[in-house]
């Protein structure tokens, strides 16, 4: 069974930074892109940020482009999103996701973790 | 803005059918493939439909999805008061270089 667990949201104040994670299993991590997409309370999915399998390449969304870094430890089967600079802007649940498909432009998210929710308040 | 233009609501009467549209452009909907996703209120958005028409094992036939051009269908049969939930339009921007949602759109069953 595929789960994915996000871990290390809370309340920051503005200009400061976090770090998310997002324990993944039952698949093989390694082979899979994931992402990061938010919602900002009673808004819709925001896509924030991708990257492959290998970490070969990664793709932001130009509202947090130089502010947030997406990595991941396939040995640990962990993905992470670096979130610095952050403004009330930047409230809100951030859902972790698994790409599933063959290429950038045919991928779809086939899982989703049950989110973690991030507050950037003074 | 969203990239991806849904309407904000749709409604229809229980056992009826509903469509909702979403708008995109040559550099997302109309070159990559859409996917479809139902999120129920304070739970995780959930797969319904892939690369454009695609139902994922234990999606009823009841969903289905279309493409044409630079805009993207979904359509629902046989509506359930538990269908109603947002529904979101989703693909790659080859422009943007970046993933994509729609505004997501509220059902209604009446």
């Amino acid at each position: 069974e595929v789960q994915l667990l996000e871990s290390g949201g809370g309340l920051v104040q503005p200009g400061g930074s976090l770090r998310l994670s997002c324990a993944a299993s039952g698949f093989t991590f390694s082979t899979c892109a994931m992402s990061w997409v938010r919602q900002a309370p009673g808004k819709g999915l925001e896509w924030v940020s991708a990257l492959s399998g290998s970490s070969a390449t990664t793709y932001y969304a130009d509202s947090v482009k130089g502010r947030f870094t997406i990595s991941r430890d396939n040995s640990k089967n962990t993905l992470y999103l670096q979130m610095d600079s952050l403004g009330a802007e930047d409230t809100a649940v951030y859902y972790c996701a698994k790409y599933r498909g063959p290429r950038w432009g045919e991928l779809w998210h086939d899982y989703w973790g049950q989110g973690t929710l991030v507050t950037v308040s003074s | 803005q969203s990239v991806l233009t849904q309407p904000p609501s749709v409604s229809a009467a229980p056992g009826q059918k509903v469509t909702i549209s979403c708008s995109g452009s040559s550099s997302n909907i109309g070159n990559n493939h859409v996917s479809w996703y139902r999120q129920l209120p304070g739970t995780a958005p959930k797969l319904l439909i892939y690369d454009n028409d695609k139902r994922p094992s234990g999606i009823p036939d009841r969903f289905s999805g279309s493409k044409s051009g630079t805009s993207a269908t979904l359509g629902i049969t046989g509506l359930q008061t538990g269908d109603e939930a947002d529904y979101y339009c989703g693909t790659w921007d080859s422009s943007l270089l970046a993933g994509v949602f729609g505004g997501g759109t509220k059902l209604t069953v009446l």
